[in-house]
């Protein structure tokens, strides 16, 4: 069975500053996805970036973006110029190819210090 | 154009009464899923659903809890007999089609507060 692992609980970061948000996983299959979403205070959940697990390049959305091992099976997110609206919970998720289903992490919640 | 509505967003429920929570989907999307979230924990898979067909149920318990997703109206989920265990966060993703190419998207989650 796939699992998804968030050793850190909790980080903080600086204004400004560069963050990275650590995630591994477990699975045999060879074609998956993954996610990184943001849930705020309002609960609501909120993609961040995906990456397909065919594609050798790092994902990047704005000032966010990934570093992908696929041997490694590490999947760490990386937030540059950290904003206070970044704070938040941050989950990572993993999704087999030709399923629906997601297997989230258990979170790692970022503070951000003005 | 609404996202994934949800409600109530609370939803406080003495022992042993029903639960009621509702999802409607985005408008067009035709395939729903319930993930539940306890407390300090990631969410977890309970059910797929498409317009009156429930595809997989194999993360929902197999007492108590039932889903539904009419021909018209939202999809429901259910909890008969609620315990304090059943406490949590109750989240609605919907997507056109039954794949996750096509992404999710999740409402902002239902709290149930079992006391």
């Amino acid at each position: 069975a796939q699992t998804v692992t968030q050793s850190q609980p909790e980080m903080s970061v600086q204004e400004a500053e560069t963050v990275t948000l650590s995630c591994t996983y477990d699975t045999s299959e060879s074609d998956y996805y993954l996610f990184w979403y943001k849930q705020p205070p309002s609960r609501q959940m909120i993609l961040v970036i995906r990456q397909e697990a065919y594609k050798q390049q790092n994902a990047t959305e704005n000032r966010f973006s990934v570093n992908f091992q696929k041997a490694a099976k590490s999947f760490s997110l990386k937030i540059s110029d950290s904003q206070l609206g970044d704070a938040a919970m941050y989950f990572c998720a993993y999704s087999n190819s030709g399923t629906y289903k997601y297997i989230f992490g258990t979170g790692t919640r970022l503070k951000v210090l003005a | 154009n609404a996202g994934v509505m949800q409600n109530p967003r609370h939803l406080v429920r003495r022992r042993g009464q029903e639960a009621r929570l509702r999802c409607s989907p985005v408008k067009g999307h035709s395939h729903v899923y319930w993930y539940r979230q306890l407390p300090e924990e990631g969410l977890k898979f309970m059910v797929y659903l498409q317009k009156e067909n429930i595809i997989d149920e194999s993360g929902m318990p197999k007492e108590r809890f039932s889903a539904e997703f009419p021909k018209e109206g939202p999809s429901i989920l259910r909890i008969q007999q609620v315990v304090r265990g059943d406490s949590a966060a109750y989240f609605c993703a919907s997507s056109p089609t039954g794949d996750r190419e096509s992404g999710y998207t999740f409402g902002s989650g239902t709290r149930l507060t079992v006391v």
